[in-house]
């Protein structure tokens, strides 16, 4: 089975701090995806990652950046924290680009106080 | 992509089958059928797809009609565990990935 795994379920940070999501799947998906859900909003896209160290912005990329060192590890930054960015963060990951048959993990519930 | 419509909510009894229908009746002919589900406060699920025949795995079944204006994720034997929103989605493949779901239906499985 595949598995998708998060560096965290929760985590508190204060405004302004700069914080690290990991994200690391173990089937050798060349694509690897950062959403975040918000409630009334559905589910949107941050970044993606079609290979090592190539990245493309999603739909809402501001004041995010992220890191794809190794083919199995899609990092998400948030470089300067702020109350709107307060959300469930999800990564997923699938083997081909054009397939709808994304594979999550179970999510990072992130609050910015 | 072409636009889906489920009902907000549906109950089953456990150990029945759970029949979730989704309508997408501007489909076109080279647009796949998704379904996932979110258990409350997990990562989404991805469930089965399907162009035109009805599809079959471990999880669930997908009935498509013939026209393709319509489809059904049945579970066979719903348990609590499937407890859950479930999403129909129409994409083609062949274009960017992003997953973007609609409101769903909220399923309740109960005793």
């Amino acid at each position: 089975d595949v598995k998708v795994t998060q560096s965290s379920r929760y985590l508190v940070k204060r405004t302004g701090e700069k914080v690290f999501l990991e994200c690391v799947q173990d089937m050798d998906h060349e694509n690897m995806f950062w959403y975040r859900q918000d409630p009334g909003l559905g589910l949107r896209l941050i970044y993606f990652s079609y290979d090592v160290k190539m990245k493309e912005k999603g739909d809402i990329p501001e004041g995010y950046s992220v890191s794809r060192e190794k083919k199995e590890r899609f990092s998400l930054i948030l470089e300067s924290a702020s109350t709107n960015q307060t959300s469930m963060y999800l990564c997923a990951s699938t083997p081909d680009r054009s397939l709808y048959e994304q594979y999550f993990g179970p999510g990072t519930r992130l609050t910015v106080t | 992509d072409a636009k889906t419509t489920q009902p907000t909510s549906m109950d089953c009894a456990e150990g029945r089958a759970a029949n979730l229908p989704c309508n997408h009746s501007t489909i076109s002919g080279n647009e796949y059928v998704y379904w996932y589900r979110q258990i409350h406060s997990q990562g989404p699920q991805y469930i089965i797809h399907g162009l035109k025949n009805n599809e079959t795995n471990e999880m669930a079944s997908l009935i498509i009609t013939e026209d393709r204006k319509s489809s059904t994720l049945i579970l066979p034997h719903a348990t609590l565990r499937d407890t859950a929103v479930y999403y129909c989605i129409v994409r083609r493949t062949g274009t960017a990935s992003k997953l973007t779901f609609g409101t769903g239906t909220r399923l309740q499985v109960t005793l």
